[in-house]
């Protein structure tokens, strides 16, 4: 069975710079999916950050694009988030997710991640 | 980008009855790339259907999705009490992937 966990500060500052890592078991990184992030507030909803494939290539949504980089850690079979110049609109919970023929398939349990000083 | 819009906001039924969700597109999708997913309080969205008619695994036959072009539909056959929960469509036929706002069932 494939999981996925999030993990990472819960809290961080207005300004500041989110870092996520997910953690994958039941599969591995380096084969050929694609690996995700979405985020989910009340406000907007369940919103897609963007994407890696397990060779680097990578797909950001544009309205988050100027601020946002993932990568992938094979050796350690995980990718990562980090999101820069947080306001208090990133306060959300944040999903990754494992992509299925372009469906998500599997996801993590999400984090909450509040943006405050 | 593809705006999904989701309707009824709520749908409010009995255990035994069919629910139909509408999930409308603001331009066709690509090979009807469209997904379904349930989400319960305090859990992640779980996939129900891909490819807009494709149950994924695990998913009794009780849910089943339809559509083309800009409109899709999620049925569900005779609720069971696990089914009251949130529901959301997603796109991904053309980046950025969408999601509706979802439709709530929730028991009469």
């Amino acid at each position: 069975q494939v999981q996925l966990q999030e993990s990472g500060p819960g809290l961080v500052k207005p300004s500041g710079t989110l870092s996520l890592t997910c953690a994958v078991s039941g599969d591995s990184v380096s084969n050929n999916n694609w690996w995700s992030w979405v985020r989910q507030t009340p406000e907007k909803g369940l919103e897609w950050i963007g994407e890696i494939f397990y060779d680097g290539t990578t797909n950001y949504n544009p309205s988050l694009e100027s601020r946002v980089t993932i990568s992938i850690d094979k050796s350690k079979n995980h990718f990562s988030l980090n999101l820069n110049s947080l306001t208090a609109a990133d306060t959300a919970f944040y999903y990754c997710v494992r992509v299925y023929w372009g469906a998500f398939d599997f996801w993590g349990l999400g984090t909450l991640v509040t943006v405050s000083s | 980008e593809i705006v999904l819009t989701q309707s009824p906001g709520t749908l409010s039924l009995s255990p035994g009855d069919r629910a139909t969700l509408s999930c409308r597109a603001s331009q066709s999708v690509t090979s009807r790339y469209v997904a379904w997913y349930q989400q319960k309080a305090g859990q992640a969205p779980r996939l129900l259907i891909h490819g807009a008619s494709s149950r994924a695994s695990g998913i009794p036959e009780r849910f089943s999705g339809s559509g083309s072009g800009t409109d899709f539909t999620l049925t569900i056959n005779r609720l069971e009490p696990e089914d009251f929960a949130l529901y959301y469509c997603q796109q991904y036929g053309r980046s950025p992937w969408t999601f509706g706002q979802g439709t709530k069932v929730e028991i009469k």
